[in-house]
């Protein structure tokens, strides 16, 4: 089993729409969950980052983090074209240092 | 330039050779990490520099080595080149105290080994 498991995809979704990106993750003492967008050819770009249960809002975007559960989730409202990338889920143990460990993304695609 | 810069962008090398990169972290972080990208995969923890000394390294042989100088960027060494190593070679710095606040990446390096 890997550390970080996110569904692979691709997940393809109409303009508008939300699009909704699943994580979980298998060791409980991670403490700082992220989220990094990598477009095809690029590399990965951090967009939200969340250490608390509940709920995180930037914009179009809402990270949920629920401990208990070892689930993260990333909702993207209004999804738009210029969103389709692979979206990387990343944990980290350590909250002053140390690796991030990363799933292998998933990919999602928004249809104009 | 506040970024993280890497160099060189591409590389071609051969099996059994060695290859040298470099990267330049982020004004004000002090600490660089080392990742290894498959196609299709998620990065993988390479090794982690702070205050020059090795933060900690995931499970990659010897024959990666790295090495922080004390304007805190960083060169990350593979000796014995092996077709698998071919990848995209990611470098990503932090700031030590505030870790909580995740990675910027470079542009990557992409490795091809023939």
């Amino acid at each position: 089993q890997k550390e970080v498991e996110q569904n692979s995809g691709p997940l393809s979704v109409p303009e508008g729409a939300i699009a909704s990106l699943n994580c979980t993750y298998s060791d409980r003492g991670s403490q700082s969950f992220f989220w990094y967008r990598q477009y095809s050819g690029k590399s990965p770009e951090l967009i939200m980052s969340i250490y608390s249960n509940g709920d995180k809002e930037d914009g179009r975007f809402t990270a949920q983090l629920n401990k208990a559960s070892q689930y993260v989730s990333l909702l993207i409202r209004d999804s738009q074209p210029s969103d389709s990338a692979t979206y990387l889920c990343a944990a980290k143990r350590d909250t002053n240092a140390g690796k991030s460990t990363f799933g292998d993304g998933t990919t999602l695609t928004v249809k104009p | 330039e506040t970024g993280v810069t890497q160099s060189p962008t591409h590389l071609i090398k051969t099996r059994g050779q060695q290859v040298t990169l470099r990267c330049s972290s982020q004004s004000g972080h002090n600490t660089v990490s080392w990742y290894q990208q498959a196609l299709g995969q998620g990065p993988q923890f390479i090794f982690q520099y702070y205050r020059e000394e090795e933060n900690g390294r995931g499970n990659f042989p010897p024959r990666f080595s790295g090495l922080q100088f004390p304007n805190y960027s960083s060169e990350l060494n593979v000796n014995a080149l092996e077709l698998d190593d071919s990848a995209l070679y990611l470098c990503a710095s932090s700031s030590y105290q505030g870790a909580n606040y995740g990675y910027t990446f470079g542009s990557g390096t992409r490795l091809t080994v023939v």
